[in-house]
């Protein structure tokens, strides 16, 4: 399969701990997004790779939120000290065009 | 603030009937995709449109792209319920960052 890839599936937390997750992207494609969703809502963006460059952050992206693309393959989604409104999904997806394509996503709950 | 606006938010309809779903905005977008996203997955990339008044087919869905480039729509004819998912609009005015709807949840009852 070579489609987008996230692990964790799901992670279960609680408050005040440090979770990270990991999204391997469609080998070809040099973007890679980080998105949220809740229940109930559309995607929102959080963050923008092209390559190893973190090119655009969201609002909803506080300082707790740091991602990484070390090498402009693999990136990590790292949330410090979460809490209970962090419980999400949380999706990755990768372009080399304007067509998104996304992974299975990481399902944290935060108690 | 969600730029785009679907409707409606949920549809239940049986197997056979036709349906229409609307995604509206009052901004211009470069390009428009849709998706469908089933629970626990990430959304899976139905079409993208790009040119004002086109139109595309995938199988019995036809998608349609205004001519002002602000609002898009998704016909199924004759639904399944292998139709059933949550059908997402997301466009792209600036930059990279999809901006999507909410959604329309469907389901198609047998």
């Amino acid at each position: 399969d070579t489609g987008v890839s996230q692990n964790p599936r799901h992670k279960i937390t609680k408050r005040g701990q440090n979770v990270t997750f990991r999204c391997d992207p469609i080998s070809e494609h040099n973007r890679l997004y980080w998105y949220r969703q809740t229940l109930g809502q559309g995607p929102e963006f959080l963050t923008y790779f092209q390559n190893e460059a973190q090119l655009e952050k969201s609002r909803l992206l506080s300082d707790r939120f740091s991602a990484e693309r070390p090498k402009g393959s693999f990136s990590t989604l790292e949330i410090q000290r979460t809490e209970q409104g962090d419980s999400a999904m949380y999706l990755c997806a990768s372009s080399w065009n304007n067509e998104q394509f996304f992974g299975p996503g990481t399902r944290l709950t935060v108690l | 603030t969600q730029l785009l606006e679907q409707s409606p938010q949920f549809l239940s309809i049986q197997e056979g009937e036709n349906l229409t779903v609307y995604c509206n905005s009052s901004s211009v977008f470069s390009s428009l995709q849709w998706y469908r996203q089933e629970p626990g997955e990430g959304p899976v990339l139905l079409v993208t449109v790009v040119t004002g008044g086109e139109v595309k087919k995938l199988k019995r869905l036809t998608f349609q792209f205004g001519d002002a480039r602000k609002d898009s729509s998704l016909h199924i004819t004759a639904a399944q319920p292998g139709d059933t998912g949550l059908y997402l609009c997301a466009g792209v005015n600036s930059g990279y960052a999809l901006n999507f709807g909410k959604g329309t949840s469907l389901l198609v009852t047998p």
